[in-house]
């Protein structure tokens, strides 16, 4: 079955440096979402992207962040400046256009 | 935000008996919700859904009931199996302009004892 990579597993970075965090979408989805949950918090959607370009964001996903598919194939997460309060586990999704979304394994980031 | 809002946070549920899980919601615009499942160190996993125009979704051992009136939801699962023990997470999608958007209850963590 096909399903949603996301690498890395676990990215560890110290406070004001940019991560990026990297999607592999399943194949024949063009609705792409990062969300994130925050230790022992709600599972909280940060943007949708489609069609080369955002589609919502939430008022967490501020001028920090950045999505992109650079290539056609990888869909990317950027924060250029980390704040010790990013620390979360990063969930990519994915989505025909239906109502239902896919989820990745995620990517646990730590700022330290 | 609390406009997803599961009021148990664990349920504790032997083997072959029904497992319910719950879930209230404020938000009137939600036209469909989606219940997950997580494991540890996974991402969450589609279960069921259902649209807000009914009131029961049945897909082999899970059943999802809706009640707008009461703006209340739940998940059946029946008969409980060991494997079901994960975290479960309601979700709500408002649709229109809000399509891609889930928003997610806190969730609760279901064990079935052998």
């Amino acid at each position: 079955e096909p399903e949603v990579t996301q690498t890395p597993s676990h990215q560890v970075t110290q406070m004001g440096q940019e991560v990026i965090l990297r999607c592999v979408p399943i194949s024949n989805h063009l609705y792409f979402y990062w969300y994130r949950q925050i230790l022992g918090q709600k599972v909280e959607f940060l943007v949708s992207f489609y069609n080369n370009e955002i589609s919502e964001k939430s008022e967490i996903f501020d001028d920090q962040f950045s999505v992109e598919r650079p290539d056609g194939s990888n869909f990317t997460l950027k924060i250029r400046s980390t704040k010790l309060e990013d620390s979360a586990m990063y969930f990519c999704a994915t989505g025909t256009g239906g109502y239902e979304q896919y989820f990745g394994p995620g990517t646990r980031l730590t700022v330290t | 935000d609390q406009q997803v809002k599961q009021n148990s946070p664990s349920l504790s549920v032997q083997e072959g008996r029904i497992s319910i899980l719950n879930c209230d919601y404020t938000n009137s615009m939600f036209d469909y919700f989606l219940w997950y499942k997580k494991y540890p160190a996974e991402g969450p996993t589609f279960l069921i859904s259902i649209s807000s125009i009914k009131d029961k979704n049945e897909d082999g051992r899970f059943t999802v009931f809706l009640n707008k009136s009461a703006k209340h939801l739940s998940l059946h699962i029946v008969p409980s199996q060991p494997g079901d023990s994960a975290v479960y997470f309601c979700a709500g999608n408002a649709g229109g302009t809000s399509y891609g958007k889930l928003t997610f209850g806190q969730g609760t963590i279901l064990t079935v004892h052998p």
